[in-house]
């Protein structure tokens, strides 16, 4: 079955740098979660969508933005990176069914330096 | 907005029976429970999730309290692979926020 698709899986940027990480999710799921998750540290929150529009905002900074496509997709913006970027980033996909559950990419791995 | 509590680690032997707490004593009554697990450096993996009965299916069994606020996520027999941080989540429609879960560590 398919899964969802994260690209890139490692990305290494210089501080104050750019960077854009895509989702691709699970065909017919129409919400798009985004997580951050430090070294040691549980997964955090970021933002949701729900077709194309912004349903949830977590602790998302203010330097990063995210759109949902028109094709579902989901593409997560970071700009003027710093040090504490460095994480793993995860983004979800699932039904709007209040109780279908979440299925997670393999994560894309952010080191900035 | 997490709303649950683990207890930060439990350890179990291998091919017995884990049974894995969580309490959720402010659950509203469209909450969903879900369980996670997460193994290093990999996306977190849905392994079951009820409303009010109890759930069973290939990975594992999920106990409901009578009053939702309190469920147990049973391992029947656990194995090495099962080692990992087990996550219960409250989902209602598209809230789902991580609290503390549970390392689970077993022994052979």
């Amino acid at each position: 079955a398919a899964g969802v698709i994260q690209s890139p899986r490692h990305l290494i940027k210089e501080k104050r740098e750019t960077a854009t990480l895509k989702c691709y999710p699970i065909p017919r799921h129409d919400t798009v979660y985004w997580y951050q998750q430090g070294p040691g540290q549980d997964p955090q929150f970021l933002i949701s969508f729900y077709e194309k529009m912004q349903s949830d905002k977590g602790s998302i900074p203010d330097r990063f933005s995210a759109q949902q496509f028109s094709d579902y997709h989901s593409e997560l913006n970071m700009s003027s990176l710093e040090l504490g970027d460095s994480a793993l980033y995860f983004c979800a996909s699932s039904a709007r069914d209040r109780d279908s559950p979440l299925h997670f990419g393999n994560g894309t791995r952010l080191t900035v330096t | 907005d997490a709303k649950t509590t683990q207890p930060n680690s439990m350890e179990s032997n291998e091919e017995e029976p884990v049974h894995l707490p969580c309490n959720h004593s402010t659950i509203s009554g469209t909450d969903y429970i879900h369980w996670y697990r997460q193994l290093p450096s990999q996306g977190p993996e849905y392994v079951i999730h009820g409303l009010t009965s109890n759930v069973n299916n290939r990975m594992a069994s999920l106990a409901i309290a009578e009053d939702r606020k309190s469920s147990t996520l049973i391992l029947h027999r656990a194995t090495l692979r099962d080692a990992a941080v087990y996550y219960c989540i409250l989902k209602n429609f598209n809230k789902f926020y991580f609290g503390s879960g549970t390392k689970l560590n077993v022994k052979p």
